[in-house]
């Protein structure tokens, strides 16, 4: 079945530093693929999406590029900030299909 | 604030016992979608409604239940409460069927005891 992948956390950086955060995807047809953010206590927020190979979404400083070679959709920022702690998922849904598939998710700390 | 209303925020109830989740979409949305995240399963497609009507099924035991109403609101019925059921729940919308552009309610967080 269509499945996620992220890289295991947690991931602790220190302020500035690059961030990459892993996923690959398994799927049957040409998923749309997202970034999900959620911070302490609250729900899942968009943080950027593609919708076809070699689309990249960004927001925030985030960008992430869809690799339909490599099947993978990885999430980088050049300089994080300790605001920017939070748990990231990775999901993806096929066209015309109605749920999300979620990566299991990557817990990030930020250290000042 | 996303637009998207659940309530109640946190529910503590005893097993055995059975508790309704409500979610009002963002204005103008007609799809609900229901989610359940847990710690040893992740987030989990539990059930969508479209305009009313049931559009898809995830992974739902039969002892929840879902429902749309004329106003677009959305409940999630779950009984027979065991402590596994435990979970944070989430509830989205969207303005088309078809699961783009999501956007997610703050959740109820349910702690079965």
């Amino acid at each position: 079945g269509d499945s996620v992948t992220q890289m295991e956390g947690p991931v602790t950086l220190s302020e500035e530093a690059f961030l990459t955060i892993n996923c690959t995807y398994t799927a049957t047809g040409y998923p749309s693929l997202f970034w999900y953010v959620q911070y302490p206590g609250e729900g899942l927020q968009l943080l950027l999406k593609a919708t076809k190979a070699d689309d990249k979404g960004s927001n925030k400083g985030f960008e992430a590029t869809y690799r339909k070679e490599t099947t993978s959709f990885h999430l980088e920022k050049g300089s994080v900030q300790v605001s920017d702690s939070a748990v990231y998922f990775c999901a993806l849904i096929l066209k015309g299909a109605q749920k999300l598939v979620f990566g299991q998710g990557t817990r990030l700390t930020i250290n000042p | 604030d996303s637009g998207v209303t659940q309530t109640p925020k946190h529910l503590i109830t005893a097993t055995g016992q059975r508790v309704t989740l409500r979610c009002s979409p963002r204005s103008g949305d007609l799809s609900v979608y229901w989610y359940q995240q847990s710690l040893d399963q992740g987030l989990q497609f539990l059930i969508q409604y479209y305009n009313g009507e049931e559009r898809a099924k995830g992974n739902i035991l039969e002892r929840f239940s879902a429902q749309q109403f004329p106003d677009l609101h959305s409940e999630l019925n779950l009984s027979s409460l065991e402590l596994g059921d435990s979970a944070l729940y989430f509830c989205a919308s969207s303005a088309s069927g078809t699961g783009l552009g999501y956007t997610f309610g703050s959740g109820t967080r349910l702690t079965v005891v």
